[in-house]
Formats: structure tokens, sequence, C-alpha cells
């Protein structure tokens, strides 16, 4: 059973860049009709996309958040990271890594972290 | 641009609730739907309009096309309380803001 699992700091001070990483386990982050994605929630805001990777490191990003966000993948260690720039409160939410299901007619995030909360603040 | 209605609703056990999802252009069939409990992650129920993901409980249907979708709990159980969310995948991936099943 594949399981996604993020990790990284819980608390941001304004300004920093916040770095998570996603570890998969129980399947391969190189399999062909899988991207993996970055997703997160804020009370205010609700869940956003915020960028997609595929294991041939094609990438594609949140037109709002682009200029700040870097997403990578380590398919050596069956990973993928994100990185974003310049944090402010607004970017206080749960941030899950998520698998994107993409077939004929099919483009599904079906599989999720259980999410890290990240708090910026001083 | 999504908007789901309603955004919350009150409901008993046994009865069967209907949850819209409209878009502003057509998405074909990208659209998916979401159930997160408080605490959670979201858990995929529907895909592509209509179609049920693997173990998830019969009850629990989708149905539209272009910009009207729907998504119906035939006999709502304890266990459905919870925020229910649509997603569309044709214009970048954007979701719904969510739609709150609370206990009568």
């Amino acid at each position: 059973q594949l399981q996604l699992q993020e990790s990284g700091p819980g608390l941001v001070k304004p300004s920093e860049t916040l770095s998570l990483t996603c570890s998969v386990s129980g399947g391969s982050i190189s399999t062909d009709i899988y991207y993996w994605a970055w997703i997160r929630q804020s009370p205010g805001t609700g869940l956003d996309w915020i960028a997609s990777i595929y294991y041939s490191g094609y990438t594609y990003y949140s037109p709002s958040l682009k200029s700040r966000v870097t997403i990578s993948i380590d398919t050596a260690r069956n990973q993928f990271s994100l990185k974003m720039k310049s944090m402010t409160a607004a970017d206080t939410a749960v941030y899950f890594c998520v698998r994107r299901l993409v077939r004929t007619e099919i483009d599904v995030f079906d599989m999720w972290g259980q999410g890290t909360k990240v708090t910026v603040s001083s | 641009q999504m908007t789901q209605s309603p955004s919350s609703l009150s409901a008993s056990v046994g009865d069967r609730v209907t949850i819209t999802c409209r878009t502003s252009q057509t998405i074909f069939n990208y659209l998916n739907w979401y159930q997160q409990k408080p605490g959670e992650a979201p858990k995929l129920l529907i895909y592509a309009a209509s179609t049920q993901q693997s173990g998830v409980p019969s009850r629990f249907s989708g149905s539209g096309s272009g910009t009207r979708f729907t998504l119906t709990i035939s006999s709502l159980q304890p266990e459905d309380f919870a925020t229910y969310y649509c997603q569309q995948s044709y214009n970048s991936w954007t979701f719904g803001q969510g739609t709150k099943v609370e206990i009568k």
C-alpha cells in the first residue's frame, strides 16, 4: 500500500524559506502514470494546488506562487520536495504531499499524505 | 471559477443528500469529489465525474458533465458527516470551497 509522508519544520519565521520533503513508500515514484504534487489548506483560502512534478523532472506551478516556489524530485531516494521562499503569515497552512493519477480523461489526486502544519511566525 | 453549494447542510441519518458543483466554463468530465474529516487528509470518493474510487461505499455517486456536477449520498450514515470538496483538473487544478455536512 502506497504511503506518503511529509517532513519539515512546523514553524518558519517571516521572510525565511520553507523546505518540505515527501517520502514515498510502498511504490515507485518513477511510475509513468503518476505525477507528484503539493497542496495546502488554510481556513482562509481552502485547498490550493501549489505545484506538480513528473519523475522526469517536468514541473507545473500555480501562477500565483510560481515566483516563490520550487518543486524537485529525487528518484533514487523516492522523494520529492518543496521550497517556498519569502514566507509570510498568509502561508500558514497544512501542507499535503499528494499523488496525482493521469490517464485518458482522468486526472485526479488519488493518494494523500497526512499533512504537516506549517506556522509562519517570529 | 468553481461554485460549490450549499456551503453547509444539516441532515439526518438515512437522508438523501445532494451537493452541487458548477464551473464557469466546460470542464468536460474532469471533476473529482473528496471527503475530508477533521484532522485528516481529503479522501478521494469519485473521479471523472461519476467513477467510484475503489473501496468507496455504493451510496456515494457522482453525475454531470460540462459545467454542472452533483455528488449524491443515497442514505446518509453516521460516518458520512464530514466536509466534501469538488475539484476540477481541466484548466489547472482548483477546488470548490467545500460543503460541510452536519448532523440535524
